[in-house]
């Protein structure tokens, strides 16, 4: 899997949309670009993924630039809920296990 | 999407005991399941790759006679800590490949807090 780099650590203001950012330079052509995130003492939770698309459910945007180097996880309204360890994942969704890096831990605050 | 379901979430026990932690997938078949650990403030590390009606595949570092992994069903895998000691104490949590519509996507149980007195 191609590494990932995020930044350790952000804050964001309740209400206000969170903009998580995610380098991954050496992607390779069939990996996918996954969001999972870890609340305290829980297993980590999928959010979104996307290939070279802009993506976007019920929880979050996913924006990926056009050379797929880079992308943005968007919580539009980041209530105190989402306070949690955001990992940004290169996968190709094959039989393999998905590889942590070190995550974002994002703190939303009143 | 789908559940997967991990017993116990907690446990305690003393040093030298076994401890067996069930993975189980609830409303999928899933023949891969993967157990990962976590230290506090770290990210988590795979352990294993288990596969449904053979052995399992260990990471580097991982002593597989000390991790006993059982994949006997499609749905249960089970991850046996033997002898277990205090810095085998850590949060331990599985995951599934799900299917259909969701076989983008690997799924985790709630983890399992193991602490060794």
């Amino acid at each position: 899997d191609a590494k990932t780099t995020q930044p350790p650590s952000m804050d964001c203001a309740e209400g206000r949309a969170a903009n998580l950012p995610c380098n991954h330079s050496t992607i390779s052509g069939n990996e996918y670009v996954y969001w999972y995130r870890q609340i305290h003492s829980q297993g980590p939770q999928y959010i979104i993924h996307g290939l070279k698309n802009n993506e976007t459910n019920e929880m979050a945007s996913l924006i990926i630039t056009e050379d797929r180097k880079s992308s943005t996880l968007i919580l539009p309204h980041a209530t105190l809920r989402d306070t949690a360890v955001y990992y940004c994942i290169a996968w190709n969704s094959g039989n393999t296990p998905l590889v942590f890096g070190k995550g974002t831990r994002l703190s939303v605050i009143a | 999407g789908a559940v997967v379901s991990q017993h116990p979430s907690r446990v305690i026990c003393k040093s030298g005991t076994s401890v067996k932690i069930e993975c189980r997938s609830l409303d999928f078949q899933a023949t891969t399941m993967f157990w990962y650990r976590q230290f506090p403030k770290q990210s988590l590390m795979l352990m294993a790759t288990s596969n449904e009606g053979s052995k399992a595949t260990y990471e580097q570092g991982v002593e597989k006679d000390k991790f006993l992994i059982n994949h006997a069903s499609l749905t249960l895998s089970t991850l046996t800590v033997t002898s277990a000691h205090p810095e085998d104490s850590s949060f331990y949590i599985c995951s599934a490949r799900g299917q259909q519509g969701d076989n983008e996507k690997l799924f985790f149980g709630s983890g399992t807090q193991l602490s060794v007195l």
